[in-house]
């Protein structure tokens, strides 16, 4: 079984400022991890995913998760937040053919 | 990549109607899936789509209520049956690729009245 916690379901920075949404998994199996955003009304992009291989993925627009066996943990962070960046964040752990998603992180980004 | 398209893109139903969504996609899949998005929620998994064989349910889905067909490799239907106001909801339709690569369409969504 695998299970996935969002441990923030709302993140609110500064635009400029540092983003950090935490994420931690549990999986009966080698797991493979994956951030997808969800801007409003549009569909799933895949940020980033880890599959067993280096255990710091670099994703697009900037984003980056650095996958903790030892706290079974894949937060996601960025440098520095854009304007654009607000959106809903979903961490999800796959292990086996289906995937099960977390709550939801939603972040906003202040001017 | 995979491209996942959907229809109807959105529906307004009445109470006791069932509702068919067509899940395409463009290039060779191996599984296919669907989810279900209340508002303001996260994404629940309601069952893999399978070729040629009954679809495989999570646990508060039943086939009566979301029967689902996939007649070959690369279209899945999911009919959501005698609805209620309760069955609003965005439902999206997945699939993945042969290196086990998730996309995800766009979604379907419903309003209940």
């Amino acid at each position: 079984a695998q299970s996935v916690t969002q441990l923030d379901s709302h993140v609110s920075v500064s635009e400029g400022t540092p983003v950090l949404l935490r994420c931690n998994y549990s999986s009966s199996y080698s797991p493979s991890l994956f951030w997808y955003v969800q801007h409003p009304n549009k569909g799933l992009q895949l940020l980033l995913k880890y599959t067993s291989a280096a255990t710091l993925v670099k994703g697009i627009n900037g984003f980056e998760a650095e996958f903790k066996k030892s706290e079974t943990s894949f937060h996601l962070t960025k440098p520095s937040a854009h304007m654009s960046d607000a959106a809903e964040y979903f961490c999800v752990v796959t292990g086996g053919n289906d995937m099960r998603f977390g709550a939801g992180t939603r972040l906003t980004v202040k001017p | 990549s995979a491209v996942i398209s959907q229809k109807p893109s959105r529906d307004i139903c009445q109470r006791g109607t069932s509702l068919t969504i067509q899940c395409q996609v463009d290039s060779q899949v191996t599984m296919m899936f669907w989810y279900r998005q209340q508002p303001g929620q996260s994404l629940t998994l309601i069952a893999t789509a399978n070729q040629g064989s009954e679809a495989t349910y999570e646990s508060g889905f039943v086939i009566d209520k979301f029967p689902i067909s996939r007649p070959n490799l690369t279209f899945s239907t999911l009919t959501v049956s005698n609805m209620s106001p309760e069955d609003s909801s965005i439902y999206l339709c997945s699939a993945t690729d042969l290196v086990y690569e998730q996309f995800f369409g766009p979604g379907t969504r419903l309003t209940v009245l």
